[in-house]
C-alpha cells in the first residue's frame, strides 16, 4: 500500500488566493482527519471525516476554511483567501474506523504551505 | 476534554545514553495512549501504542513506555540512543468513543555524538 498521499508536498502562495490541498487516504479506511503544525500551535485537528461524512469540524479556524470529502477515497481542504497566518503544514492521517486506536492513524508526509 | 502535556520541548542527551521523554494527560473518560515520531521534513510515524492490558508497551526502533493511571502518564524510554534518533516526539491521545487524536506540543530530542 502506498500510504495516505497528500499533494501538493509544497505550495506557495500570493494572500488573497485559493488554496486547495489534496489527500488520498488508505483504501479501505472509513475515517480521515486533517490537521495543521505550527511552531506557536503545534498539531491542530482541524476536521475529521466518518465514512465521508464531517464528524467535527470545530477546529477549522474561520470561515475560509472548507473540507470536502465527495468519495472515501479522496478529501481536500481549502482556504479562500489565504493569509500569511495560514502559512503551516498540513497533515492528513486516516484510520479503518472511527475509534480504531488498534490500528493506529497512518498520515501522509504533508504539505507544506506557504502564504506570501 | 483531553489535553496532553509533554513535560520538556528539546531533550540533548549523547548517543548511546539512556533516554526518558515525559507526557502526561488529563482526560475525563478512558483513552488510548500513543507516541509518535517525526523525522525532519517527514510525517508522523507511529512508534507505540497503549490500548489495555500490560502497562509496559514495546514499540518499534527499542523504544518503551509505561502507562500510570494513577500518575496519568505515558513517558517513553529508551536504553541506548542512537545519532538517528534524533527526532521530534509527540505523545498522543485519543477516546476511543471519539476518534480524535490529541497531541502534546512535541519534544525535540537531540542525540549527540
Amino acid at each position: 500500500d502506498a500510504g495516505v498521499i497528500q499533494s501538493p508536498r509544497h505550495e506557495v502562495t500570493e494572500m488573497g488566493q485559493e488554496v486547495t490541498l489534496r489527500c488520498k487516504p488508505i483504501s479501505g479506511h472509513n475515517s480521515l482527519f486533517w490537521y495543521r503544525q505550527t511552531m506557536m500551535r503545534g498539531l491542530e485537528l482541524l476536521i475529521y471525516f466518518n465514512n465521508n461524512v464531517p464528524i467535527d469540524d470545530s477546529g477549522m479556524p474561520e470561515d475560509r476554511f472548507s473540507a470536502k470529502m465527495p468519495n472515501a477515497s479522496f478529501s481536500t481542504l481549502k482556504i479562500q483567501p489565504s493569509e500569511p497566518r495560514d502559512s503551516a503544514v498540513y497533515f492528513c492521517a486516516s484510520t479503518p474506523r472511527i475509534g480504531a486506536g488498534d490500528y493506529g492513524y497512518t498520515f501522509g508526509s504533508g504539505t507544506r504551505l506557504t502564504v506570501v | 476534554a483531553q489535553s496532553v502535556t509533554q513535560l520538556d520541548s528539546q531533550v540533548p542527551v549523547f548517543e548511546e545514553a539512556p533516554v526518558e521523554l515525559r507526557c502526561n494527560y488529563s482526560s475525563s473518560v478512558s483513552v488510548y495512549l500513543f507516541w509518535y515520531v517525526q523525522y525532519p521534513n517527514q510525517g508522523l510515524q507511529l512508534l507505540l501504542k497503549y490500548l489495555s492490558g500490560s502497562t509496559l508497551v514495546k514499540g518499534i526502533n527499542g523504544f518503551e513506555a509505561e502507562f500510570n493511571k494513577s500518575q496519568t502518564s505515558f513517558h517513553l524510554r529508551k536504553p541506548s540512543v542512537h545519532i538517528s534518533d534524533t527526532a521530534e516526539y509527540f505523545c498522543a491521545v485519543s477516546p476511543p468513543q471519539t476518534g480524535k487524536l490529541i497531541f502534546g506540543q512535541g519534544t525535540t530530542l537531540q542525540v549527540k555524538p
